[in-house]
């Protein structure tokens, strides 16, 4: 079936550094795509959302970029900080529900 | 705090027992889901309400699970003689219909089933 995955299942990146978080996906229909953080014994929050009809969306400190050619999904984070540390889901919809990957933990190094 | 609220945070319980855990989501939302999330997978979807009609179940949700959510406020979902296998994290969420695709997510309910 059709789904979300992710290519690296940790990532560690140094403070102050950038991080990107890659996401393949598979269904080219859907109609957004959404990165959440989730924190230790804490539920999902959304970080930021793209349209299936854009190309690169950006937030505080935050950016998305999506490549419909090669069906890539990545999230940047500037100047990661070490409240950055979590695991960083993408997923996807097409209509509802939301479908998850399986997630990348960023760890920040001080 | 996202506003979405889940109780129990915790329960232990013995295979065999029954199980009920309630989402209070926010206020304005009419969608409400449940996912299941286990150790170092992403939540997995289970169900879904508009308001108070359930519009999709997935087929992890077997005959032992039922959601409701009788006044389109609250939900409760009830796992019926547990077994080891349901012990995971249960996630609740709630949104807007139409539009935004953020959905806000409570804290979850670690179930953990002996």
């Amino acid at each position: 079936g059709e789904s979300v995955g992710l290519h690296l299942p940790t990532l560690s990146v140094q403070e102050g550094d950038n991080s990107i978080i890659n996401c393949a996906y598979s269904n080219s229909a859907s109609d957004y795509f959404i990165w959440y953080k989730q924190e230790s014994g804490k539920g999902p929050q959304f970080i930021i959302d793209i349209r299936s009809n854009m190309d690169k969306r950006q937030g505080q400190r935050v950016t998305v970029l999506l490549n419909k050619t090669v069906k890539h999904l990545s999230l940047q984070i500037a100047a990661t900080q070490p409240g950055d540390s979590a695991v960083y889901f993408c997923a996807e919809i097409k209509g509802t529900p939301l479908v998850f990957g399986k997630g990348t933990r960023l760890s920040v190094i001080a | 705090d996202t506003g979405v609220s889940q109780d129990p945070r915790h329960k232990i319980t013995k295979r065999g027992q029954n199980v009920t855990f309630r989402c209070d989501p926010i206020s304005e939302h009419n969608r409400l889901y449940w996912y299941r999330q286990t150790l170092g997978q992403g939540p997995e979807f289970l169900t879904y309400f508009q308001n108070e009609a359930q519009l999709e179940k997935s087929r992890l949700l077997s005959d032992r699970f039922s959601a409701e959510r009788p006044k389109g406020s609250f939900s409760t979902l009830e796992i019926q003689r547990t077994e080891q296998g349901d012990s995971a994290m249960y996630l609740c969420a709630s949104s807007l219909s139409g539009g935004t695709a953020e959905a806000f997510f409570g804290q979850g309910t670690r179930l953990t089933v002996v």
